[in-house]
Formats: structure tokens, sequence, C-alpha cells
């Protein structure tokens, strides 16, 4: 099964803040990455696909990049709805596999 | 436009099983796939396998061999999801979503609809 590891595991930020989680693959997976977000007692929430493709109706400020092994995501510009955890995950190959997950709380 | 309900909550012994519904609704044509995804308390997201009901073709993850069984019934547009031999460790939220194929350069799965979650708690 391929790892996905992503850091950091937590992140403190304020609003306005610019965020960046980064999520690695233990082996090549192209572009084959997805990133969600999910809220506390809610479903994930598609974000990004294929690396750097925003979903319909997500907002702009969120970014993705990467290709291979290493992948970002970016939130330049934090809003109040955006204190969440962030899950990338690889759909390269089954099992598609998560990273653990970075949680983003308020500073 | 495709919506996923799942099946109500579940207290189950140790050793028993469970059998998890996901029913789409809006634009079914049974050519899509459903995707099922665990999540422990406290704990992140685990991929447990996929299902494509128009083809009747599944894979759960090796972890779950033997105790995992991921099924159809096209006639409803219902997805299941089953789980033997329950453990404690399998107390989870279940979730089922559609895997979507994005048409890009080549073609890119990603899960774009989402079912409310299904709570399974295993206890004695």
């Amino acid at each position: 099964d391929i790892q996905m590891t992503q850091s950091p595991s937590s992140l403190s930020a304020s609003v306005g803040d610019r965020v960046t989680i980064t999520c690695r693959a233990s082996q090549s997976i192209s572009r084959y990455l997805n990133w969600y977000q999910q809220k506390p007692g809610k479903a994930p929430k598609l974000l990004i696909y294929a690396a750097s493709i925003l979903q319909s109706g997500v907002p702009s400020r969120f970014s993705g990049s990467g290709s291979g092994t290493a992948f970002t995501l970016t939130i330049s510009s934090l809003q109040p709805e955006d204190f969440a955890t962030y899950y990338c995950q690889q759909s390269n190959s089954f099992p598609y596999t998560f990273g653990q997950g970075t949680k983003l709380d308020i500073k | 436009q495709v919506h996923l309900v799942q099946s109500g909550a579940e207290v189950k012994e140790p050793g028993s099983s469970v059998k998890v519904s996901c029913k789409a609704s809006g634009d079914t044509s049974n050519n899509y796939t459903i995707t099922w995804v665990r999540q422990a308390p406290g704990q992140g997201l685990e991929w447990m396998g996929r299902i494509t009901p128009g083809l009747r073709v599944g894979y759960h993850a090796q972890k779950f061999q033997g105790r995992v069984t991921i099924t159809a019934d096209t006639s409803t547009s219902t997805a299941y999801m089953e789980i033997s031999s329950l453990r404690s460790e399998d107390t989870a939220v279940y979730y089922c979503a559609r895997l979507h194929t994005f048409l890009l350069t080549g073609y890119f799965y990603a899960m774009d609809v989402w079912g409310q979650g299904t709570t399974v708690i295993v206890s004695s």
C-alpha cells in the first residue's frame, strides 16, 4: 500500500494568515492526489483533485500543487470557516490511502 | 446531482455482524462507483473498498480481507457494506461516497459526494 504522510499534524493560525500543508507519498503517484476538508461531526468535503484542480464551488483561496511524491495545499488568506481538519488522499492505486490529517485551529 | 443517504446508527456485540446501506438518489444511472471510508473516534479516515454497482465489480482493502463484503442492488440504487466478526476496534463512523471520474489529460478519481455517515458501536 502507498503510505501518505502529512505535515504538520496540527497547526495554529489566525484569520488572514497564509497556511501551507504538505503531503508526501511513499512512492510516485503522478498527480493522483486529492485534498479534503472535514469539520467536526461532518462528512469530508472534496476541495482539490488531480493535485491542483479546484472542485466546483470551492473558494479560490485554496490551491494545490505538486506531483510525484510531494504535494502542498495552500490557503492564501484564512477565513473563520477554514478551521477544520485537512486530509490528502492518493488515487493512484488501490487501496486509496489517506494521510493522517492536519488539524488547523485558531491561534 | 447524486445524493447519498445511509442507514441509521447501530450498536452491536463483539463477534456479530453489521450491514450498512447507502442509497443513491438523483442521477443514478448505475454508472458510478461507491466507496466506503471509516473513521474511528478521534482518528483519521480509512479507505475500505469500493463497488461499481452496474458492473458488480468490488474491491476491498487487504486489511479487511475475509471480514468485509461490499455489494450493491442496482434495482434500488443501494450499496451495502457488511462487516463480520466485529471487534471493538470496528467502532467508527462509516461513510459511503461517490467516486467520481474527472476526465482531464487522463482519468482522475475523487470522492465528490458523501453520505451523512453511519455510527457503528461495538460493545458488549
